[in-house]
């Protein structure tokens, strides 16, 4: 089984900067297999980037997605209020999903 | 607009049972495949199960913790999956989300809690 590790853990900015989350696999999985979410306190998460870097519907260009083989990268351009949640990455293989530990972006 | 509206939840006893289940709208249900993802509080997410919708073959797969104790169901008729809980233990607590898609979550419902407490 595929174990998905993200750093950090948490990660403290301020709005208009740049955020990086990494998502580490524990063995090299396709890209098509490996999906972004974010959760808002409170709400059910959503989804933002499938594919390692393709943008869900209605999803803001600010956030994008690159990556293989291992290792993962969403990142979120300019941060907006609106954008300190929780961040977790996501494999489908073998017809099992596994998702990241999670990383909270909370506000400097 | 595509919504997944979840019920059933609430509190049960260890060793007890619990059938939740959600109601899909706005989407292509029978083509869809549909699963369960949970998240005990304060916890990350933790996927539960899926099953495939009948036109690539109806099969369902679960997490090991769940295996052989959750079944999840379908009727295309209602847009309606289920989730049927058996022996549960107060480590299955936790707000179980209804979700859509392949190979990830497109979409999402609100979530329904479940509490195994004595």
């Amino acid at each position: 089984e595929i174990v998905l590790t993200q750093s950090p853990g948490t990660l403290s900015l301020s709005p208009g900067e740049r955020a990086t989350v990494s998502c580490r696999a524990s063995q090299s999985i396709g890209g098509g297999f490996l999906a972004w979410y974010q959760q808002r306190p409170g709400q059910a998460p959503r989804l933002l980037l499938y594919g390692a870097s393709s943008r869900a519907t209605g999803i803001p260009h600010r956030f994008s997605g690159s990556g293989s083989g291992t290792d993962f990268t969403l990142t979120i351009s300019r941060l907006e209020p609106e954008d300190f949640a929780m961040y977790y990455c996501q494999h489908y293989g073998s017809s099992l999903y596994t998702f990241g530990q999670g990383t909270k972006l909370e506000i400097k | 607009e595509e919504q997944l509206v979840e019920s059933g939840g609430g509190l049960v006893k260890p060793g007890g049972s619990l059938r939740v289940s959600c109601v899909a709208s706005g989407l292509s249900f029978n083509s869809s495949w549909m699963g369960w993802v949970r998240q005990a509080p304060g916890k990350g997410l933790e996927w539960v199960g899926r099953i495939k919708s009948k036109n690539d073959g109806g099969a369902v797969d679960y997490a090991a913790p769940v295996k052989g104790r959750f079944t999840i169901s379908r009727d295309d008729s209602k847009s309606t999956q289920y989730l049927q809980m058996n022996s549960l233990k107060v480590e299955d607590t936790a707000v179980y989300y209804c979700t859509s898609g392949g190979i990830d979550f497109d979409f999402w419902g609100q979530g329904t809690l479940v509490t195994v407490s004595s």
